[in-house]
């Protein structure tokens, strides 16, 4: 089966380190998503990309966060500096078309802030 | 007020049994409707997607939309003890755009 793949798995970092998270989407997938879950807020949307090019960042800190796309097959979400607050689970899922935009989910960066 | 609200539970049950779990929502744009189950500690996987009001049936699984109520549900029938999850609902005014999700029910079916 096809799937994303997420990079760290787990990360435990000091406050003020810089955290990079990396996603493969699926092959094909030409919308590329970036998800943070919490136990208080549930699955909040950090950026999106269609075909590489930012579609929505607006829930993500910009003074901290950064997303990019590289290439077609590597999507990175940065936070620099990071705080406690930072500390969740980050998602990465992907889609298009071809599947009706029926997203499938990376198992997740479980970020730890100390 | 989040766009989408969903009862965080935990709901209990004993196997077999017919599970009915429910959002609701504040956005009359949304057409379409996502279901989907997380287990511990993975990511979030798609169980049933559907486009504006009506039935869709999946093996053991039905999902329901009634727009006129904005109110989604997820009827699950035999229940299992790998039903045991959490899930959770989604939705977006058109295809391609980014979900909104409810915050999850914490699901346990128990042999």
């Amino acid at each position: 089966d096809a799937r994303v793949t997420q990079t760290p798995r787990d990360k435990v970092t000091e406050m003020g380190q810089e955290v990079t998270m990396r996603c493969q989407p699926i092959l094909g997938h030409n919308t590329v998503f970036w998800y943070r879950q919490t136990m208080m807020q549930g699955l909040e949307l950090l950026a999106y990309f269609r075909n590489r090019a930012p579609l929505d960042d607006s829930g993500m800190p910009k003074d901290r966060f950064s997303a990019e796309m590289p290439d077609a097959t590597l999507a990175t979400l940065k936070i620099q500096p990071s705080e406690p607050r930072d500390s969740a689970v980050y998602f990465c899922a992907s889609g298009s078309a071809r599947t009706n935009y029926g997203y499938t989910f990376g198992s997740g960066t479980r970020l730890t802030v100390v | 007020q989040k766009e989408v609200e969903q009862d965080p539970g935990p709901l209990s049950v004993p196997e077999g049994a017919i599970v009915s779990l429910n959002c609701t929502y504040s956005n009359s744009a949304f057409q379409y409707f996502m279901w989907y189950r997380q287990y511990s500690r993975k990511g979030p996987e798609l169980l049933m997607y559907t486009y504006s009001s009506g039935n869709k049936e999946d093996g053991r699984f039905t999902a329901q939309v009634d727009k006129s109520s904005k109110y989604i549900s997820l009827f699950i029938r035999d229940s299992q003890p790998s039903d045991s999850a959490t899930y959770l609902c989604a939705m977006t005014q058109n295809s391609g755009y980014a979900l909104n999700f409810g915050k999850g029910t914490s699901l346990l079916v128990t042999p």
